[in-house]
C-alpha cells in the first residue's frame, strides 16, 4: 500500500465549477500537508499548508484535513481555465521543507 | 517567491554514459536541497538530502554511488547519474529549502532518457 494515494484523474470541470481533489494517507505520523500545483514543464510550487487537521482558506482555495480520516482535501471555488495543472497533496512528518511523501498529481482540466 | 534553476530541462545519453543534472538557487544560500525522482504515473520519490560541505543523505533503496550528488556551494548541488541504464530514464527534480522560509522550492525538473 502506497503512503499516499491521489487519483491521477484527469478531471475535466466547467469553468465556475467547485473543484475537489483529495488524498489519503496511512502514516499517522504525518502532522504537515501541503498542496502543491504544477503547470507543464514547471516544477512543483506550494499553494498551501495546513498543520494538524483543520481548516485553511486563501481566496478560492480550502484545504481540509481531517487527521482521524486519514484524508485531505483542497477545494477550487469558480474555478478558471488559468488552473488546469496537475495538483499533488504532500505530507510530512516534521516540516514543509523536509522529506516530503507525494500522491501522485491529479490532472485538472478547466474548460471554458 | 525563490527561484530554483535546473538544468538541462532535458537531456537523452547513450547507455553506459554518465550524466550530470545541476540545481542552483538563484536568490538565496540553500544549505539543504533535495532530489527527487518521478517515473511516468508514479509520485515524486525523494531520492537524498543534499547538505552544503557534507555527504549526501540518501534514501533506503537509492544507490549512492550511481547516483553521486555533490553540494559545494551555498547555491549549487549537483546529481550525477553514472554508468546510466535505460531503466534510469525518468524526471529528476530538486527543491531548494530558504531559511526562514517554510517551504522549499522546487526547480522545474530535468527530463531524463537513456537510449
Amino acid at each position: 500500500q502506497k503512503e499516499v494515494e491521489q487519483d491521477p484523474g484527469p478531471l475535466s470541470v466547467p469553468e465556475g465549477a467547485i473543484v475537489s481533489l483529495n488524498c489519503t494517507y496511512s502514516n499517522s505520523a504525518f502532522q504537515y500537508f501541503m498542496w502543491y500545483r504544477q503547470y507543464s514543464r514547471k516544477g512543483p510550487e506550494l499553494l498551501m499548508y495546513t498543520y494538524s487537521s483543520g481548516n485553511k482558506e486563501d481566496g478560492r482555495f480550502t484545504a481540509q484535513v481531517d487527521k482521524s480520516s486519514k484524508y485531505i482535501s483542497l477545494f477550487i471555488r469558480d474555478s478558471q481555465p488559468s488552473d488546469s495543472a496537475t495538483y499533488l497533496c504532500a505530507m510530512s512528518g516534521t516540516g514543509t521543507a523536509s522529506k516530503l511523501t507525494f500522491g501522485t498529481g491529479t490532472r485538472l482540466q478547466v474548460t471554458l | 517567491g525563490a527561484v530554483v534553476s535546473q538544468h538541462p530541462s532535458w537531456v537523452i545519453c547513450k547507455s553506459g554514459t554518465s550524466v550530470k543534472i545541476e540545481c542552483r538557487s538563484l536568490d538565496f544560500q540553500a544549505t539543504t536541497m533535495f532530489w527527487y525522482r518521478q517515473f511516468p504515473k508514479q509520485s515524486l520519490m525523494l531520492m537524498a538530502t543534499s547538505n552544503e560541505g557534507s555527504k549526501a543523505t540518501y534514501e533506503q533503496g537509492v544507490e549512492k554511488d550511481k547516483f553521486l550528488i555533490n553540494h559545494a556551494s551555498l547555491t549549487l548541488s549537483t546529481l550525477t547519474v553514472t554508468s546510466a541504464h535505460p531503466e534510469d530514464s525518468s524526471f529528476y527534480i530538486c527543491s531548494a529549502f530558504r531559511p526562514g522560509s517554510t517551504e522549499a522550492f522546487f526547480g522545474q525538473g530535468t527530463r531524463l532518457t537513456v537510449v
